[in-house]
C-alpha cells in the first residue's frame, strides 16, 4: 500500500471550508484514496473515497489530481463538531482474505468559532 | 441497530494477568477487525478476520489472541498482560462488497500496571 503525507494540523474558521491535503506520489493504478477522521475519544468515521474522479457526499468532497498523487479533502462549511484528526487512507480497494486499513498520524484540524 | 460495540470501556490489569475484550456488531458484516492505538502512532491492526472461522495475524499479534466463533462477535484475549500493551482499542466491521467503508466500535481504554 501506498503511503501518505499529510500537514500535522490545520486551523478553520466555522463556516468556512476546511481543504485538507494528502500527498501520496506513490500511489499505484489500482489504489483508492479513503478519508476517515476521528473526533476525541471516538472510534475513527469514514467519510469519503475515490479513484480518480472527484467524489461528494453528504460530509464532504474528494478532489484528486489528475496525475493521482495528491488529493484534497474539502469540508465544504466546517462547524466546531468537525473538529478531529482526519486520516488519509490509500489502498487496493479488495484483496480477497485481507483487510488492512494503515491509519497514519493524520491532520489534527482545530474548527475555531 | 446499535453498531459495533465493545466492553468494557475502561479497565486496569496488573501485569501477568489475563483478559478478554468483547466485540460484537449487529450489522451481518462478514469482516472483522482489530485495531490498536498509541500516542503519535495512528492506528495499526492486530487481528482480523474474514467470516466465521476464520482469522489472520495484522501488524502488531503478538501477545493477542482472537477468535470467530460467530458471525457477531470477535473477542480479542489478553494471555499475559504487559505495560506494552497499554492502549486504546478498537474493534471494527464491514461487508465483503463495502472494502472502503469499516464501522468503527467506541473503544476500550487498557491500562496495564
Amino acid at each position: 500500500d501506498a503511503k501518505t503525507t499529510q500537514p500535522t494540523s490545520m486551523d478553520c474558521a466555522e463556516g468556512r471550508a476546511a481543504n485538507l491535503p494528502c500527498n501520496h506520489s506513490t500511489i499505484s493504478g489500482n489504489e483508492y484514496v479513503y478519508w476517515y477522521r476521528q473526533i476525541h475519544s471516538q472510534g475513527p468515521q469514514y467519510i469519503i473515497h475515490g479513484l480518480k474522479n472527484n467524489e461528494t457526499n453528504e460530509m464532504a468532497s474528494l478532489i484528486i489530481t489528475e496525475d493521482r498523487k495528491s488529493s484534497t479533502l474539502i469540508l465544504p462549511h466546517a462547524t466546531l463538531r468537525d473538529t478531529a484528526v482526519y486520516y488519509c487512507i490509500v489502498r487496493v480497494a479488495k484483496s480477497y482474505n485481507t483487510d488492512k486499513l494503515i491509519f497514519g498520524t493524520g491532520t489534527r484540524l482545530q474548527v475555531f468559532p | 441497530n446499535a453498531g459495533v460495540t465493545q466492553t468494557p470501556k475502561f479497565q486496569v490489569l496488573k501485569t501477568g494477568q489475563s483478559m478478554t475484550l468483547q466485540c460484537a456488531q449487529d450489522m451481518n458484516h462478514e469482516y472483522m477487525s482489530w485495531y490498536r492505538q498509541d500516542p503519535g502512532m495512528g492506528l495499526r491492526l492486530i487481528h482480523y478476520s474474514v467470516g466465521a472461522g476464520i482469522t489472520d495475524q495484522g501488524e502488531v499479534p503478538n501477545g493477542y489472541n482472537v477468535s470467530r466463533s460467530t458471525t457477531e462477535d470477535f473477542p480479542l484475549r489478553l494471555l499475559s498482560a504487559a505495560p506494552s500493551q497499554t492502549s486504546v482499542y478498537f474493534c471494527a466491521s464491514r461487508t465483503r462488497q463495502a472494502s472502503y467503508e469499516q464501522y468503527f466500535g467506541p473503544g476500550t481504554r487498557l491500562t496495564v500496571t
